[in-house]
């Protein structure tokens, strides 16, 4: 099936840092989703993207859908503890074609935050 | 409480035992979707439904059953479960609208499922 790559894998940083991370795929998709996971929990989505070049802020985090359609990043800024988690980025297919609602995610970036 | 519930939240089972685990959503919401998280793999899509009787596959559904007969529930079946099934899995529903609400997956609880 198809793959994103994400990277980096893990992140340790300061409080106060900003964080970037970024996902990759082989195949173009027609929206960016940004997902966060806290301990025991299942994921919550925090931004979505539906154009090439498109950047979305939501407080401090900051997404951008690659020109090309198959990347996208993620930045938070001025880091605090509880943005403590997972990080995922998934991407999804047009309403209407026939891959419609398949959700294909990256492999995650784990972020640690030393107050 | 708007929510998706999963049941059981852990299992530990043999290889061969047929096993069901149920999802549920209360929020009226078409599209429901399974999927199996493990290290390093991020979370991979098995099924998922658009909407009642209708299911498709995701990129992992080899050894896995579904079905929606009605629109509030999708249990995940394994009717031979293996070791490699070892997994935690998560149920998810959303609206069937356009823009961001049709964007917003609501996760179940998790269920944490070990297969000796």
């Amino acid at each position: 099936g198809q793959q994103l790559n994400q990277s980096p894998q893990s992140m340790f940083i300061q409080e106060g840092e900003d964080v970037s991370m970024n996902c990759t795929s082989s195949s173009i998709f027609n929206t960016w989703l940004w997902y966060k996971q806290d301990p025991g929990e299942g994921p919550v989505l925090l931004i979505a993207l539906y154009k090439a070049g498109e950047l979305t802020s939501n407080g401090r985090l900051t997404a951008q859908f690659g020109i090309t359609r198959k990347d996208s990043f993620l930045n938070i800024s001025a880091s605090i503890p509880s943005d403590v988690g997972i990080y995922f980025c998934a991407g999804q297919h047009n309403a209407g074609g026939t891959s419609y609602g398949k959700l294909t995610f990256g492999q995650g970036t784990i972020l640690t935050v030393h107050p | 409480e708007a929510q998706v519930t999963q049941n059981p939240r852990y299992l530990i089972t043999v290889t061969g035992k047929k096993l069901t685990v149920t999802c549920s959503q209360n929020m009226n919401h078409e599209y429901m979707s399974w999927y199996r998280q493990d290290p390093g793999l991020g979370l991979r899509q098995i099924y998922y439904s658009m909407n009642v009787e209708v299911t498709d596959k995701g990129d992992v559904p080899e050894g896995y059953k579904v079905s929606r007969k009605e629109k509030r529930n999708f249990p995940l079946i394994l009717e031979s479960p293996s070791p490699n099934q070892t997994s935690l899995y998560f149920c998810a529903s959303k609206d069937s609208g356009l823009g961001l609400a049709g964007e917003t997956q609501y996760f179940g609880p998790g269920t944490r499922l070990l297969v000796l």
